[in-house]
């Protein structure tokens, strides 16, 4: 079964500073990779979508990247502001059935 | 707008009663999905409707069941059988063509059993 693994739990750093938050999964067979923001007490709003064939995928600040083979994502953040505290999580998409999540890294950036 | 809805956002149960979940989508999209999120958890599959009038247990689906009347609504319904069922719930749904699709997801509703 694939899983899933999200490091570290929880991360602060100053404003302005880059950081790359980390995603690992067992099995390389996906269709896609996601990253979600949540917000406490909030739903997960999509941040970026990797289809399997692609290396890397970019809006705005954010830029996610795909090593298929070696199971690993990261999610670079640049010029980090206090709004982008939030938990995020990355899910790959396997088969048509699922969604397998990590259980997230909460970020803190401060002012 | 398009989205989905989840409602109410804040439900509370007491011991041996049942109650139902509403989420609604106006997206179009064939399937939908329930999922459970507890602190220090991923999020966890209960349930999941590929098509109107279907529907497949996830990984978690004891004391819990759905319905797909419609294509827009997929209600989940919390019984007396689920022993813990204080959590935070998440709808989601999937436009057609799975592969390259990204996944939407509601605001959620936290439930509390009193």
């Amino acid at each position: 079964k694939q899983e899933v693994t999200q490091i570290p739990a929880a991360l602060s750093v100053p404003e302005g500073e880059n950081l790359v938050l980390n995603c690992s999964f067992t099995d390389s067979a996906i269709y896609n990779l996601q990253w979600f923001r949540q917000d406490p007490g909030k739903g997960l709003t999509s941040l970026l979508l990797i289809q399997s064939s692609q290396r890397e995928q970019t809006s705005g600040r954010l830029n996610a990247s795909l090593d298929k083979s070696s199971g690993r994502s990261t999610l670079y953040i640049a010029a980090s502001q206090p709004g982008d505290s939030a938990t995020y999580l990355c899910a790959v998409r396997v088969g048509a059935n699922n969604l397998f999540f990590g259980t997230g890294t909460r970020l803190t950036v401060i002012p | 707008d398009g989205g989905i809805t989840q409602s109410p956002k804040y439900l509370f149960r007491k011991e041996g009663q049942n109650v139902t979940l509403s989420c609604e989508q106006n997206l179009n999209h064939d399937a939908m999905y329930w999922y459970r999120q507890d602190p220090g958890q991923g999020l966890r599959l209960i349930y999941y409707s590929q098509i109107v009038n279907d529907f497949q247990k996830g990984d978690i689906a004891e004391g819990y069941s759905v319905s797909r009347e419609k294509k827009e609504s997929f209600p989940l319904t919390v019984t007396s059988a689920q022993k813990n069922p204080t959590a935070f719930y998440l709808c989601a749904s999937i436009p057609p063509g799975h592969r390259n699709t990204e996944a939407f997801f509601g605001q959620g509703t936290r439930l509390t059993v009193v």
